[in-house]
């Protein structure tokens, strides 16, 4: 029981690159979610999917677009890379029950030089 | 969701409780407090959360004052590797998915 999974663990890439960061979960849940982690700033939910076949914006979605591919596999592709988008991208999934805490990866550092 | 005040740091004597606090006086009557914690680096992990009783579970104990307006969390027996930083959250479940807003936190570091 792996938990949530993301890869890759690092990246670097240039300005205007593209990329696809990806998530797995072997937990069965319904509700996946991307956040971002810059220094001093906390956690800033970028996209969020309440079920298979759902998306919704969160906070900080300019610059990102997801996919859930499946009730395991929630992504998230970086289309132009900008080096604002420099961060540190967590992914995570919960239970559908009432108040079900939210389960991390262990993150991917993206660096955009 | 109600805002979340906590200290930015703390030291605790390895083996001693550490006793985290957060105030949150504008709770509203549905909202939980949930607590995780980020190691070095990690990503956060699920501690504890309640809505009103006193929660203990094998990671912490939860104490939530009479009024909801603060609580504290305990780590009984603090041990070199619960140095991280802990984010207390107050938050309304809702059905499906739901957002949770990290603040900054409380940096804890637990001293030999």
């Amino acid at each position: 029981n792996a938990g949530v999974t993301q890869t890759p663990k690092f990246q670097v890439l240039k300005t205007g690159q593209s990329m696809t960061l990806q998530c797995a979960q072997d937990m069965n849940h319904n509700s996946m979610y991307w956040y971002r982690q810059d220094p001093g700033m906390g956690l800033r939910l970028i996209y969020y999917s309440a079920s298979e076949g759902t998306t919704d914006k969160g906070e900080v979605p300019n610059g990102y677009n997801v996919s859930r591919l499946n009730k395991r596999e929630f992504s998230l592709r970086l289309e132009s890379a900008a080096p604002s988008q420099t961060s540190v991208y967590f992914c995570a999934s919960s239970g559908p029950g009432w108040g079900e805490p939210l389960h991390f990866g262990n993150g991917t550092r993206l660096t955009v030089t | 969701d109600a805002k979340t005040t906590q200290p930015p740091s703390m030291d605790c004597a390895e083996g001693r409780a550490a006793n985290l606090p957060c105030n949150h006086s504008t709770i509203s009557g549905n909202e939980y407090v949930y607590w995780y914690r980020q190691i070095h680096s990690q990503g956060p992990q699920y501690i504890i959360h309640g809505l009103k009783n006193n929660e203990t579970n094998e990671m912490a104990s939860l104490i939530i004052t009479e009024d909801r307006k603060s609580s504290t969390l305990i780590l009984p027996h603090a041990t070199l590797r619960d140095t991280a930083v802990y984010y207390c959250i107050v938050h309304r479940p809702g059905a499906g998915s739901y957002q949770l807003t990290f603040g900054k936190g409380t940096k804890l570091s637990v001293i030999p």
